[in-house]
């Protein structure tokens, strides 16, 4: 299995909703990904996890709290959103950290409407 | 830190014709160069990665990349464009504190008319 998995494809949700982006991957990377993607803009790392724990969180507003439950699970929790938090959210994960050449597997990515 | 930049956000070429996407790098020691290809409502694939042992890396759907320390550049080739190459490229440069961050070019939309 090569795969990244994001669920749900697409998210529509108001202000003052609570709500989670999940991602999935199997394939024993021990570093997971998470970034924002605008329109016709590049992605924007958001979130680092490596061996489970939080190692990059790039200034990210506290609406957004990540969680790493196990190896393969990677959630996004979502709360008191704005509208401009709308965007592309790509999860990503890689086989190990600190290691060169790490390359980055994506998810599909989920679709994120904030009204 | 490192950085990319990425000319032209847009090339459009006609099918069969030569494909030219132009990456240059931003860095004081050897980079770790990737180039990714998004289609649309899609995530990222990588296209290909620079390792250092060949200057010359093949990647995947025919593409290619020269690593020119001279020029500071990793550029992107096609020999013949499919229309099902129409998408966008990011070029990408990891960080070396860790490897961790990847920093993404503002990417180029390859337009493939028939």
């Amino acid at each position: 299995d090569t795969e990244v998995t994001q669920t749900p494809k697409h998210l529509v949700m108001g202000m003052t909703n609570k709500k989670s982006l999940k991602c999935e991957q199997h394939m024993g990377h021990r570093a997971m990904y998470w970034y924002k993607q605008k329109a016709k803009k590049p992605p924007e790392l958001m979130f680092v996890y490596s061996y489970e724990k939080l190692s990059i969180n790039e200034s990210v507003p506290s609406r957004f709290s990540p969680e790493c439950p196990n190896s393969s699970l990677l959630n996004l929790h979502l709360h008191a959103l704005q509208p401009e938090d709308s965007a592309l959210y790509l999860c990503a994960s890689s086989q190990a950290p600190n290691e060169e050449y790490n390359e980055q597997f994506f998810g599909p990515g989920t679709r994120l409407t904030v009204l | 830190a490192q950085s990319v930049t990425q000319l032209g956000s847009h090339v459009s070429v006609s099918e069969g014709a030569l494909v030219l996407l132009r990456c240059n790098y931003s860095s004081s020691v050897p980079p770790y160069l990737f180039w990714y290809v998004q289609y649309p409502n899609q995530g990222l694939q990588l296209l290909l990665k620079y390792t250092s042992a060949a200057t010359l890396v093949k990647g995947i759907n025919g593409f290619e990349a020269e690593f020119k320390k001279s020029e500071t550049s990793f550029h992107l080739t096609k020999p013949s464009a499919h229309m099902s190459d129409a998408a966008e490229y990011f070029c990408a440069v990891s960080d070396q504190t860790g490897f961790q961050k990847l920093v993404f070019g503002t990417g180029t939309r390859l337009l493939v008319s028939p």
